[in-house]
């Protein structure tokens, strides 16, 4: 069945340790997102891929990382979590070329809601 | 620049009373517009695009040019339609998405 799924869906974490959050997608899709949503539930795109070793950063400033090796995988890297870094990630996915969707039209993970102490 | 704006940060109702969200965007050339909603401990979903002009459970949202709105409505809310609602924008070019900073709607009993 075509989904997004996120890993791990919660994480607790002292502060210091290398995290990263996984996302994995079996829609077919080309592009994919990864979104910060902050306490009061505003989203913050942080990095978008358009396909294969394309990355780039989104609106909001991040000090995570992505990478994008293989077309359905978009991992999230923090290499030293801090208690800011505490929030919900999103990771979303989209077609490269329109057609039974719109390419504007994205398809949300289930999140991981981190913790940093 | 590409900008959405959803004045109300909460809307509370009582259920059957008519709902509309508010979403105003600015951009210059032809938006694509929609609704994501968000129920509780559920995943970020599409409610609705502005291109299909379709009605979701019972909620339909009219693209206005002249305003640059696509404000949501329904006639009669419901308990079930709780959730937080986000208005989004896409290019043509379908880079990305620029999402409002959402809406909470709560219906009472």
């Amino acid at each position: 069945e075509a989904d997004i799924y996120q890993t791990p869906r919660y994480l607790v974490i002292g502060t210091g340790k290398k995290i990263t959050l996984e996302c994995s997608q079996t829609m077919g899709h080309d592009k994919m997102y990864w979104y910060q949503q902050d306490p009061g539930m505003e989203l913050h795109l942080i990095h978008y891929s358009y396909g294969v070793n394309s990355t780039e950063k989104g609106d909001l400033s991040s000090e995570s990382t992505v990478s994008r090796i293989r077309t359905e995988h978009f991992p999230l890297t923090l290499e030293s979590a801090r208690p800011s870094h505490t929030s919900q990630y999103l990771c979303a996915s989209s077609a490269l070329t329109p057609g039974e969707h719109s390419y504007n039209e994205q398809f949300f993970g289930p999140g991981t809601r981190l913790t940093v102490l | 620049a590409q900008r959405v704006t959803q004045p109300e940060k909460l809307l509370s109702v009582f259920k059957g009373a008519p709902v509309e969200l508010k979403c105003n965007y600015s951009y210059s050339g032809s938006p694509e517009l929609f609704w994501y909603v968000q129920y509780s401990r559920q995943r970020l979903q599409l409610l609705l695009r502005h291109i299909s002009r379709e009605s979701i459970k019972g909620f339909t949202a009219d693209l206005n040019k002249g305003e640059t709105s696509f404000h949501l409505k329904k006639p009669f809310a419901q308990e079930e339609d709780s959730a937080m609602y986000y208005c989004a924008l896409g290019s043509p070019y379908g880079n990305k998405l620029v999402f409002g900073a959402g809406t909470i709607l709560r219906v009472k009993s």
